[in-house]
């Protein structure tokens, strides 16, 4: 079974750009999630998917952060524009059930905003 | 919300010694605290929890404590080998919830010495 996959591994831009994430989750997985970690610190929350429908978003920092997952399977998390402070690690995770325990993590795209 | 204290950010041991890993939370209503280890380019991996209704749990080597009165569970690994090196996240969520979000500590970067 494929575990999470992440697009791309790494991305480096210039503030002012654009950048999309993408996640794929474990087949079957209803449940996305969306985490940052941001150099030395704990691995914030984003936002969390069921299917295609946003459940929380409430870890969004702000507009310039759009998530969807149309369909209900992948999803994409665009940086409009970036900034500086938006430089980090940003993993994706999944789940069968919220209620149920294990999140497995994809790898993690490492973002560097210049 | 829940705010998830871990120390120490930094540990060193020799190779054949044992390692400990404290983690403080907020939330008396948190019962799920999964520990999860980050090895180098790739993505947090589950390696044990505990819920709430169990005050010890034990897998091989590693073994997860936790004290519900002081809000407090550790991670004890014993007969560390370098392949344990590597930063280890310990969290908190609530089970039964339909959120599933996890709060995560700060991780502990643990070093193996051969």
């Amino acid at each position: 079974e494929a575990g999470v996959t992440q697009f791309p591994s790494h991305s480096v831009i210039e503030k002012g750009q654009t950048v999309t994430l993408r996640c794929d989750p474990i087949s079957g997985h209803d449940n996305l999630y969306w985490y940052r970690r941001v150099m030395g610190k704990e691995i914030k929350f984003l936002l969390h998917f069921v299917k295609e429908s946003k459940q929380d978003e409430s870890g969004m920092p702000n507009n310039r952060f759009l998530a969807e997952r149309t369909g209900g399977t992948y999803s994409t998390l665009k940086v409009q524009p970036a900034e500086l402070e938006d430089s980090g690690v940003y993993f994706c995770a999944s789940s069968q059930t919220p209620e149920g325990k294990t999140q497995y993590f994809g790898p993690g795209t490492r973002l560097l905003v210049l | 919300g829940e705010n998830v204290e871990q120390h120490p950010s930094t540990l060193s041991v020799q190779e054949g010694d044992s390692a400990v890993i404290k983690c403080t939370y907020s939330d008396s209503a948190s019962n799920y605290f999964p520990w999860y280890k980050q090895e180098l380019g790739k993505g947090p991996q589950l390696i044990i929890d505990i819920r709430s209704n169990v005050g010890e749990k034990k897998d091989q080597r590693i073994a997860v404590t936790l004290n519900k009165t002081a809000k407090h569970f550790s991670l004890h690994i014993t007969e560390t080998q370098p392949e344990d090196s590597a930063v280890y996240f310990c969290a908190a969520s609530l089970l039964g919830s339909t959120l599933g979000r996890l709060y995560f500590g700060r991780g502990t970067q643990l070093t193996v010495w051969p």
